[in-house]
């Protein structure tokens, strides 16, 4: 039962363009989420977080929106830089359980 | 590098042996984590440790077990591996495992069972 959900398995997107990653999730308890990033041989690494509490967060070219009405979430990345070209998991948490969704791999291509 | 060490890199057994993998979180971090990623799916939380007790369990089967040593190094221990157990085990840490803390990963291990 995959409660946290990225439906793209890829992504691919020209550098200095918008990358726009989903996720959608099923439990409506969850009160956390975050975006994580994977290079090749590397474990995941944090990246941008929110609040259930809150629809939006920015952290430079990262801004994450949160529609908990619909239950989803998006991560955007702008400008995309080929150095973001990477798998991107969301994660939502609930209380001490963490769930993560399988990943969207993000070409940016020069 | 997140400073989470895991040990070995890569695992190839045999389907009914038992491995344990190692994790050594980052100085100062009492939590660990560890989660497993099979193909082509999302990791999936196993279970998590503080300061040596068990804090939260996660999709663990019952010939997984863990714990975590005064020295806050972690082991995860496999039992009577099945061919489905061949994945990627990440360890993680945090410095007092709360849900909204960040965790850092290891880099993983990779286990084959043939």
């Amino acid at each position: 039962d995959q409660q946290v959900k990225q439906n793209s398995p890829s992504l691919s997107v020209q550098e200095g363009r918008i990358s726009i990653l989903n996720c959608d999730y099923t439990n409506s308890m969850f009160d956390y989420f975050l975006w994580y990033k994977k290079y090749p041989a590397e474990g995941p690494t944090f990246l941008i977080s929110i609040s259930s509490i809150k629809d939006k967060n920015e952290d430079g070219r990262f801004t994450v929106f949160l529609n908990k009405s619909a239950k989803h979430l998006s991560l955007h990345i702008v400008p995309s830089q080929p150095g973001d070209s990477a798998v991107y998991f969301c994660a939502a948490s609930e209380v001490d359980q963490f769930y993560f969704g399988t990943g969207t791999s993000l070409t940016v291509i020069p | 590098d997140s400073g989470v060490t895991q040990t070995p890199k890569h695992l190839i057994t045999a389907t009914g042996q038992r491995v344990t993998l190692r994790c050594s979180p980052r100085s100062g971090d009492l939590s660990v984590y560890w989660y497993q990623q099979s193909l082509d799916q999302g990791l999936q939380f196993l279970i998590q440790y503080y300061n040596g007790e068990e804090r939260a369990k996660g999709n663990i089967l019952e010939r997984f077990s863990a714990q975590q040593f005064p020295d806050l190094h972690s082991e995860l221990n496999l039992s009577s591996l099945e061919l489905g157990d061949s994945a990627l085990y990440f360890c993680a840490s945090s410095v007092s495992g709360g849900a909204r803390e960040t965790q850092y990963f290891g880099p993983g291990t990779r286990l084959l069972v043939l």
